[in-house]
């Protein structure tokens, strides 16, 4: 596609299970970049990706929080026994190898019950 | 980190009225970025613009990055304008990490 792609949109789940979420940034961007929304707030940085590897995980809340990018393209965020205070909207971007502009998803909004 | 603030927080505008945003960083940055979060929450590129000026239609930007500062304009708004504008910063010496401020949010009334 033409843009940044998410899904699901919209992922509703309860207190301590598994989520993972997938980013499909534009076909070419070598750097993916994920980032956390919460309500009336700017996207917070989690982590970025250079290619296959995570180059900045600096952002990543806890050890619960874990990303991946195997080759290099579609990259996974999963959260492991998620809690109430997960509840946000993820937002995926990426950018080129030449620019750092930020191209972003639609986000998954994560309700954790 | 770096910090961001924008300013004003709320803003509510007539339409056919001129505005300007205000973004203040806190550090040297090695780029800056204008978005406009439409009411589905999609993050719009309006600006990439690590200094100087910049025009796109109604709207135009200019960063004075040695000052630390970044300018929005909006002219002539339209209620299509309406949402959340953030602005965000690339720091010179925190990696390649975009710093986003609380944004402004902007109602264009009829």
């Amino acid at each position: 596609g033409a843009g940044v792609s998410q899904t699901p949109s919209n992922k509703v789940t309860e207190k301590g299970k598994y989520v993972e979420l997938r980013c499909d940034p534009i076909s070419g961007h070598t750097a993916l970049y994920w980032y956390r929304q919460s309500l009336g707030q700017g996207p917070e940085f989690l982590i970025y990706f250079q290619g296959t590897g995570a180059a900045d995980d600096s952002g990543l809340p806890n050890d619960r929080f874990f990303a991946v990018r195997p080759e290099g393209s579609v990259s996974t965020l999963k959260i492991q026994r998620t809690e109430r205070g997960d509840s946000a909207v993820y937002l995926c971007a990426s950018s080129s190898r030449t620019s750092n502009e930020q191209f972003f998803g639609p986000g998954t909004r994560l309700t954790v019950l | 980190g770096i910090q961001v603030e924008q300013s004003p927080p709320d803003l509510i505008l007539q339409e056919g009225a001129n505005s300007t945003l205000r973004c203040n960083f806190s550090d040297s940055v090695n780029n800056l970025q204008w978005f406009h979060q439409n009411p589905w929450g999609q993050l719009i590129n309006l600006f990439y613009i690590p200094s100087g000026t910049k025009q796109n239609g109604r709207l135009s930007a200019t960063t004075v990055a040695t000052e630390r500062y970044s300018l929005l304009y909006i002219s002539s708004s339209q209620t299509t304008d309406s949402g959340v504008y953030f602005c965000a910063v690339e720091g010179s010496n925190t990696g390649n990490q975009f710093y986003f401020g609380t944004g402004t949010s902007l109602t264009v009334i009829p």
